[in-house]
Formats: structure tokens, C-alpha cells, sequence
């Protein structure tokens, strides 16, 4: 139980376009969901936290109308970065929290490449 | 206050060795600590976690020593294996809200 999926797994894009990353939560009701990037040999860092329902509340320092957070259901947030440029490559994790409100759950990760 | 404190950076074992990772805490709100094992290219898995009204908690050849009063918590690997190579966090948070991540141990276990 507790899986976590996304998609796509690994995303090539051209400076200038946008990119949307699914998030899903597969076998149970994500209350919470969290976005984290991490660069090579480096932790995770949070970008910023969703409830279902509700606005994404940023991390300081991310921008808010860059990376667009949606969690419209229990099961599926989405991350659309946009008007990508090189330094946004990276790689971008998701993470879940159930009705527990404890253990909080990865998925695996989506590598964007931004040429 | 919001910050835990890992190391080492990165640990060498041999196979059948014990590895030994720590991580220290200021927050003492912080009630769950969880870690978690990170291979290339992949997200994070939880591997253990304990609440600190327990000293230890073992789950195979994972065992997490925790000692509230010096706010310190490790991870143990009993009988390390190479396919147990892998990077290492730590985490914390008061419950509800978020994790506060180590900066990671990257383990190597030579056969």
C-alpha cells in the first residue's frame, strides 16, 4: 500500500514552453501533498504544500506564478512549470500524506531537462 | 530550530559491517522521525520511523536508537549488504505539519 506514482518520469522541453507533472496518490486519500526539487548529491527541498481544495502555500523563495500547483482531488496534484528555462532542470519529487497525518509517502520522481 | 543535523556526509562499509548514521535536533516540538533510503534517480522510500516515547525501534537490520534527552537519533544497518548502497535521510516534524530533512549520507557497502 501507500504508493505514490508520477508522470512523466523524465520530461526533454525547449526553453520557453511549460511542463506539467502529474502526481498521483494510487491507494489511498492524499489530504496533503508536497512538492520538493533536488539537485544532484543534494536534500530535498520543499517548494510547497497543497490540501485538496485549497491554494498551494509556497516555500520563500519559489515563485508562485512560475511553478503552478493544482490539488483538485484526493488523489491528483499537478506541478506545471512555466515558461521553462535551463536553470529549472532538476528533479521533482512528490510527496503524499494521508488521513493518518503521519507517514508521508514519495513518489518517483520526474527528471526535467529544460534545453 | 527547524533544522537536523546529519552525518556523516558520506560512509564506507564493508559487507556484513554495521553502519551507522546520526542525526541531531534543536525543535523540540518535533514527535516523529522518520528515514528515509534514496536511490539514484528514484524518490525517497520510507524505511523506519519511531515517536520519541520509544528508545529503539528494529525492523529487520534496520534499528533506529533514539535518545530524547541529547535530542539525537540514528540509524543503524546490522549485516550491511551492497544492495543496501544508497543515500540516507533523516527527517523530522511536529505531527500535522512538515518535514524538516538531514542533509543525507551517501552509503557505500563494498562486497
Amino acid at each position: 500500500g501507500a504508493v505514490v506514482s508520477q508522470h512523466p518520469s523524465w520530461v526533454i522541453c525547449k526553453s520557453g514552453t511549460s511542463v506539467k507533472i502529474e502526481c498521483r496518490s494510487l491507494d489511498f486519500q492524499a489530504t496533503t501533498m508536497f512538492w520538493y526539487r533536488q539537485f544532484p548529491k543534494q536534500s530535498l527541498m520543499l517548494m510547497a504544500t497543497s490540501n485538496e481544495g485549497s491554494k498551494a502555500t509556497y516555500e520563500q523563495g519559489v515563485e508562485k506564478d512560475k511553478f503552478l500547483i493544482n490539488h483538485a482531488s484526493l488523489t491528483l496534484s499537478t506541478l506545471t512549470v512555466t515558461s521553462a528555462h535551463p536553470e529549472d532542470s532538476s528533479f521533482y519529487i512528490c510527496s503524499a500524506r494521508g488521513t493518518s497525518g503521519t507517514e508521508q509517502y514519495f513518489g518517483p520522481g520526474t527528471r526535467l531537462t529544460v534545453t | 530550530q527547524q533544522q537536523v543535523k546529519q552525518s556523516p556526509q558520506s560512509l564506507i562499509v564493508q559487507k556484513g559491517g554495521i553502519s551507522i548514521i546520526n542525526c541531531a535536533y534543536e525543535n523540540t516540538a518535533f514527535d516523529y522521525f522518520p528515514w528515509y533510503q534514496q536511490f539514484p534517480g528514484k524518490g525517497p522510500a520510507l524505511l523506519i520511523a519511531i515517536r520519541p516515547d520509544v528508545s529503539e525501534k528494529k525492523e529487520g537490520r534496520f534499528t533506529i536508537s533514539f535518545n530524547k534527552s541529547a535530542k539525537q537519533f540514528s540509524l543503524h544497518i546490522m549485516d550491511s549488504q551492497p544492495g543496501d548502497s544508497a543515500t540516507y535521510f533523516c527527517a523530522a516534524y511536529p505531527g500535522g505539519s512538515r518535514l524538516t530533512f538531514g542533509e543525507g549520507t551517501q552509503l557505500t557497502v563494498n562486497p
